[in-house]
Parts: C-alpha cells; structure tokens; sequence
C-alpha cells in the first residue's frame, strides 16, 4: 500500500508569495496533519483535519491555514510568506485523531524563502 | 515551554551494543508516547509506541519503558546494528486539552552505531 505522499518534494518562494503544499493519506486514513520542522529542532504542530473539520491548530499565524477535501487529501496554503518559513513541511496521517493512533508520515516539502 | 524533551543531541554505540535513548516531559496530560526514527530527505518513520497504562512495550529489537512518576521514558535498541543511525525523536500526545490529537516532539537525539 502507498504511504503518505506529499507534492512538490522541493520549493523556491521568495517573500511575499504564497504557497500551497498537497498530501494525500494512507488509504483508509480520514485524519491528516500538518507539522513544520526546522533545522536542528523536532516537528512542530501545525493543523488536524478529520472528516473535513479542523481539528486542531497549533502555535502559528494566520498566514498559515488548510483544508481537507471528500477523499481525505488536505492542502496547507501559506500566505505573505517570510523567510522565517523556510523549513520542511511533514504531513503525516492517521485512521482518526487523537487517541492511541500513531501518525505515519509523508517525506516532507521541502521550502525555502529567498 | 518545552514540553518533551531530550536532552541528548546526540548518541555513539558500538555495533551489537545496547543503545539507551532518553526522552522526559512535563505536560502530565499526555498518556500516548512514540518514537520516530529520521533519515536524512525522508519523513520520520513510525517506531514503536506505549500507552501510559503500559510500563514496558517490546517490538524486536526496540523496547520502550515509561516511568509515569518521573515523567521519563527511554527507547532500547538491542543489539545496535549501523543500519540503526539515524535522528530518533520522542513524542507525546493526549486526549482532551490542548494536547488532543497532536504530537508534540523532542528535539532529537542522532544515534550513530558503528561497526
């Protein structure tokens, strides 16, 4: 079975633009989450979807939002953007949020501010 | 405020050696633990994980212990193959709260096993 992909794999923005980043789950997987990682720290939470409806939001600004389509994919959209952005993004999905569900993650868009 | 911590940036260990990993936090809302293993331009990798009713969970070669009262918890990796080196991440979630559905993550800790 596939894993968590995630598009594109690499991305150059420079300040200002926006961007949208594209996950799909695992099959049979409703629950989708969005992580930032910088270097040389852990992930950091950033959204959860489950059946369309956030589920949670983390520590981040407004520029930052998401959605979650019928079949489950999520898009994360970042607008004005600031070099301090620059980082991997993680996607990472589970059967249903919360509980004793261990999240499986995609490899990451990697997104650098110039 | 950082709520999983590990204080080991990083780890050496002989091949078919024991690699002790630790993790504390302090959010004592949090009762599901995980480790995640990372390699460089991949996404971190599911490991093996334990409830906090559970004290002990064993899958293969990694064991993970939770000592709830020090809020401590420690991945085994026995024996160590080179194969292991890779950034090991501890992470934390809860039910209810703001915990609910998230994990919070360590800072990492790069395990390096030689032959």
């Amino acid at each position: 079975d596939a894993g968590v992909t995630q598009s594109p794999t690499h991305l150059i923005k420079t300040r200002g633009q926006h961007v949208t980043l594209r996950c799909s789950p695992i099959s049979g997987h409703k629950s989708v989450s969005w992580y930032q990682q910088v270097l040389g720290q852990g992930p950091q939470f950033i959204f959860q979807y489950y059946e369309k409806e956030e589920r949670g939001r983390g520590n981040f600004p407004d520029r930052f939002s998401a959605r979650q389509f019928p079949n489950y994919s999520s898009e994360l959209n970042v607008n004005a953007l600031l070099l301090g952005d620059s980082a991997l993004y993680l996607c990472a999905s589970s059967r249903r949020p919360g509980g004793n569900q261990p999240q499986h993650f995609g490899d990451g868009t990697r997104l650098s501010i110039l | 405020d950082q709520q999983v911590k590990q204080n080991s940036p990083s780890l050496s260990v002989q091949e078919g050696r024991i690699s002790i990993l630790n993790c504390d936090y302090t959010n004592s809302m949090f009762d599901y633990f995980l480790w995640y293993k990372k390699y460089p331009a991949e996404g971190p990798t599911f490991l093996i994980s334990i409830s906090s009713i559970k004290d002990k969970n064993e899958d293969g070669r990694f064991t993970v212990f939770l000592n709830k009262s020090a809020k401590h918890l420690s991945l085994h990796i026995v024996p160590s193959q080179p194969g292991d080196s890779a950034v090991y991440f501890c992470a934390a979630s809860g039910d209810g709260g703001t915990s609910y559905g998230k994990l919070t993550f360590g800072q990492g800790t790069i395990l390096t096993v030689h032959p």
